[in-house]
């Protein structure tokens, strides 16, 4: 397995359009979850899976915001009427828990602008 | 609400030189600690993590780290450090209570000098 793939790794868009991110997580893993980092900062927890399930999403997480994992494989986050603000990189992570830990892998991140 | 605070946004080091990256946190229960590193233009990658047992935590590539309760601490520490190193270290923890929910530090950016 080749661990955590998301794309696109960039995304350049204008203000008010809407984006989609995808991410793959390692293939037995059943937690997934999304961070947004922004520049200076550790990542901020977004939102997190569990099989096709969103067990909590983050305050964060404005109304524009929407994660989906439908098959408890894949999942996407999406982000209507984009704003200059969410310019961040997001970041997805998985795990499958052993035991009583829960260690995160994490992809490269999709860096967003909005222009 | 748990918080993780980075002391260091930067520190600058000779190679061979000790390094020590300092990291606190708050929590009113308790919880799992771990270091991420990030290099230039890559993922985040799990450096150590304590989950119980012994205090003091070390990774492959000579990385320690000492779980303090008494002071909330996490530091990480390197006695002799390589170029390589320079990357950005996240400090983070999560409620040991099967926690999902992983709080991080702002980093801190090390930068390892010829």
């Amino acid at each position: 397995d080749t661990g955590v793939s998301q794309n696109p790794r960039h995304k350049i868009t204008k203000r008010g359009q809407n984006v989609t991110f995808r991410c793959d997580p390692i293939s037995e893993h059943n937690r997934l979850y999304w961070y947004r980092q922004t520049l200076g900062q550790g990542p901020e927890f977004l939102t997190y899976f569990q099989n096709e399930a969103q067990l909590e999403k983050s305050r964060l997480l404005s109304d524009r915001f929407s994660a989906e994992r439908p098959k408890g494989s894949f999942s996407t986050l999406e982000i209507q009427r984009t704003e200059q603000g969410d310019s961040a990189m997001y970041l997805c992570a998985s795990s499958s828990p052993t035991g009583y830990t829960d260690t995160q892998y994490f992809g490269p991140g999709t860096r967003l602008t909005v222009l | 609400a748990q918080s993780v605070t980075q002391l260091d946004s930067q520190v600058p080091v000779f190679e061979e030189a000790p390094v020590e990256l300092r990291c606190n946190y708050s929590s009113s229960v308790s919880v799992y600690l771990f270091w991420y590193v990030q290099y230039p233009n890559q993922g985040l990658q799990l450096l150590l993590k304590y989950l119980s047992g012994s205090t003091l935590v070390e990774s492959i590539n000579g990385f320690e780290a000492e779980f303090n309760k008494s002071q909330t601490s996490f530091h990480l520490r390197k006695p002799s450090v390589h170029i390589s190193d320079t990357a950005e270290y996240f400090c983070a923890v999560s409620l040991n209570t099967g926690g999902f929910k992983t709080i991080f530090g702002a980093g801190t950016r090390l930068f390892v000098k010829a």
